[in-house]
């Protein structure tokens, strides 16, 4: 069974960082593109980045470039999200998601909150 | 970016009628779209991709249509466990987009 958990969300001031990870099971992660999604207030569902099987390619919303940065760990089964610079607008709950052989995200994780407040 | 916009905000139906849901491109997305399901407090679930190609485990009575800028997701038969918010997603261009979702209610 897939599965996939989030975990290092929490409360933040402006301007602060977080780092998010997701530790996946049940599927070949080496094999798999994954992603972060999150779900705010303001914008509803919003795709936030992408990264390939090895790490080479990876793409973001531009309202997160520069600011936060998607990773990967094969040896680990583990997805990470650093986030620098928050904002307020940054409030929401984060998905790790994988995206299957059919390129769209095909499990998700349960989610973490993230609160940018001070 | 595509701007995807979904038809209407909030669907009021009774159980055991149909519901049709419109989602709308700004520009073509060819048939690079998903549908997902999310219930309160839970996460989006896969339901459609390609347009009209049902995910593993959904039920027959979910069915999409639809390609380049105009897609349908119908629903024959509405079950309780069929009221939660639908949301259409294009995987054509980067950024990936999302609609804002139609909320299938009671």
């Amino acid at each position: 069974e897939v599965q996939l958990v989030e975990s290092g969300g929490g409360l933040v001031q402006p301007g602060g960082s977080l780092r998010l990870s997701c530790a996946a099971s049940g599927f070949t992660f080496s094999s798999c593109w994954m992603g972060w999604v999150r779900q705010t207030p303001g914008k509803g569902l919003e795709w936030v980045a992408n990264i390939d099987q090895d790490g080479s390619e990876k793409y973001y919303v531009d309202s997160v470039k520069g600011r936060f940065t998607i990773s990967r760990d094969n040896a680990k089964n583990s997805l990470y999200l650093e986030m620098n610079g928050l904002r307020a607008d940054d409030t929401g709950v984060y998905y790790c998601a994988r995206r299957g052989v059919v390129t769209v995200f095909d499990h998700w994780g349960q989610g973490i909150l993230v609160t940018v407040s001070s | 970016e595509i701007l995807m916009t979904q038809s209407p905000a909030t669907l009021s139906v009774s159980p055991g009628e149909g519901a049709t849901l419109s989602c709308r491109a700004s520009q073509s997305v060819n048939s690079n779209l998903a549908w997902y399901q999310q219930k309160p407090g839970q996460a989006p679930r896969l339901l459609i991709y390609g347009a009209s190609t049902r995910a593993t485990g959904i039920p027959a009575g979910f069915s999409g249509s639809g390609s380049g800028t105009e897609f349908t997701l119908t629903i024959s038969s509405l079950q309780s466990e069929d009221f939660a918010v639908y949301y259409c997603q294009q995987y054509n261009n980067w950024p990936l987009t999302f609609g804002g979702g139609t909320k299938v209610e009671i």
